[in-house]
């Protein structure tokens, strides 16, 4: 099977902007996590998405949104961009959403905002 | 709030020492419990997971974790670490609201 793709793998932004970001579950995953990673502060968990529904959310302003398509690809989106947004943001697939399953992550998208 | 915290955010050993890395967590219920590896330039992977059964688990590359329900812990062990153990080390928590919470990490560096 495929992995968890995500696209752009790099992103040069301004502040102001807006950015949104992609990603492609394993097949058959049908729920979607992403989290910012940046360094000394690990990864953030900034939401998760089951069946185009999201279900669990992290304490990141509501510049920052997404949303989940029938297929379960995964889009997020953060508008009025701020340097500190600056970050590797991942995206995990699972199969489900319980306890007893792995997530699986993709390679990242590295944003800088200038 | 649910927290996970590493002990170390860096370690440097030689080539042979013992690795021990500290992990412990917040949280009441149940958990499942994982450490993620990041090498340099690649994507984070599993390195092993608790869900349930055997405290005592063994991952991939010889490294092995134990679950102490009573300490909230659950550390990461390797007797004999190697150049090419070199990575960024994450420690996480899945809990009951299935959200999954990492640790800060804990940079590797192992020198040859």
């Amino acid at each position: 099977k495929a992995g968890v793709t995500q696209t752009p793998r790099y992103l040069i932004k301004t502040r102001g902007q807006q950015v949104t970001l992609s990603c492609s579950p394993i097949s058959g995953h049908r729920s979607v996590s992403w989290y910012q990673q940046t360094p000394g502060q690990g990864l953030q968990f900034l939401f998760e998405y089951f069946s185009e529904t999201q279900r669990n959310k992290g304490n990141f302003p509501g510049r920052f949104s997404g949303r989940q398509f029938s297929n379960s690809r995964s889009e997020m989106n953060v508008s009025t961009l701020e340097l500190g947004d600056s970050a590797l943001y991942l995206c995990a697939s699972l199969p489900g959403l319980g306890l007893g399953e792995t997530q699986y992550f993709g390679p990242g998208t590295r944003l800088l905002v200038l | 709030a649910q927290s996970v915290s590493q002990h170390n955010h860096h370690v440097i050993l030689s080539e042979a020492a013992s690795l021990e890395l500290g992990c412990n967590y917040s949280y009441g219920g149940t958990v499942n419990l994982f450490w993620y590896v990041q090498y340099p330039g690649q994507h984070l992977q599993l390195l092993l997971k608790y869900f349930s059964g055997d405290p005592l688990v063994k991952g991939i590359k010889g490294f092995e974790a134990e679950f102490i329900k009573s300490k909230f812990s659950f550390n990461l062990r390797k007797p004999s670490v190697q150049w090419s153990d070199t990575a960024e080390y994450f420690c996480a928590v899945k809990t009951g609201g299935f959200k999954t919470i990492f640790g800060a990490g804990t940079r590797l560096f192992v020198k040859a």
